[in-house]
């Protein structure tokens, strides 16, 4: 079966502009967690998802919002682009909340400039 | 808080070499932990997991051992081939978030490249 699907690959933006990521998750999964990887900071939790409604969120600023639509595919949201925002951001699925993270996306890779 | 360190890459080693990369962690209760691996231009791939103390996680000849007493998840392999040659993250999963296990915290990364 097809694996998590993360699109787009690859982002370019500029400071100030606003960026949706989209996540599908394994056919049957229905949590879906994201994660940023930075060469600074490595990776760290942003949000996850769970019938439509977020469980947990890390600690990001507001201007990363996220969703998740009837079909377990998500969406992230960063408004209002930083440099620093630049980043590989993952996400992976799971049947449920409890289940371990076995299935992470190629991942999106954001530059902002 | 929650947290886990890992040892410093890059490690280099020579084919069919002994592997350590060495994990520990800070977390209250009892947190499941996990080593992923990615390779270059990839995502994270599960690796091993163990969610209780003394639980050994193995996958691939590789071994990781949660050892509470000394809050560890060292990861080992007996014989390295240069396919293993990836970035290896060890992390942890706490227990007191409504049993959810994707808020992830992880280390750093140890980058291991594997000589023929």
């Amino acid at each position: 079966k097809a694996g998590v699907t993360q699109t787009p690959r690859y982002l370019i933006k500029t400071r100030g502009q606003q960026v949706t990521l989209s996540c599908s998750p394994i056919s049957g999964h229905r949590s879906v967690s994201w994660y940023q990887q930075t060469p600074g900071q490595g990776l760290q939790f942003l949000f996850e998802y769970f019938s439509e409604t977020q469980r947990n969120k890390g600690n990001f600023p507001g201007r990363f919002s996220g969703r998740q639509f009837s079909n377990s595919r998500s969406e992230m949201n960063v408004s209002t682009l930083e440099l620093g925002d630049s980043a590989l951001y993952l996400c992976a699925s799971s049947l449920d909340p409890g289940a371990p993270r076995e299935y992470f996306g190629p991942g999106t890779r954001l530059l902002v400039l | 808080g929650n947290s886990v360190t890992q040892m410093e890459g890059p490690v280099t080693l020579s084919e069919e070499a002994f592997l350590t990369i060495n994990c520990t962690y800070t977390a209250t209760g009892y947190p499941s932990l996990f080593w992923y691996v990615q390779y270059p231009g990839e995502g994270l791939q599960l690796l091993l997991k163990a969610t209780k103390a003394d639980d050994k996680g193995s996958n691939k000849g590789f071994e990781a051992t949660y050892r509470k007493e000394t809050t560890s998840f060292h990861l080992e392999k007996g014989s390295v081939q240069v396919s293993d040659s990836a970035v290896y993250f060890c992390a942890l999963s706490p227990m007191n978030y409504g049993g959810s296990q994707g808020n992830l915290i992880f280390g750093k990364g140890t980058k291991l490249s594997v000589k023929p």
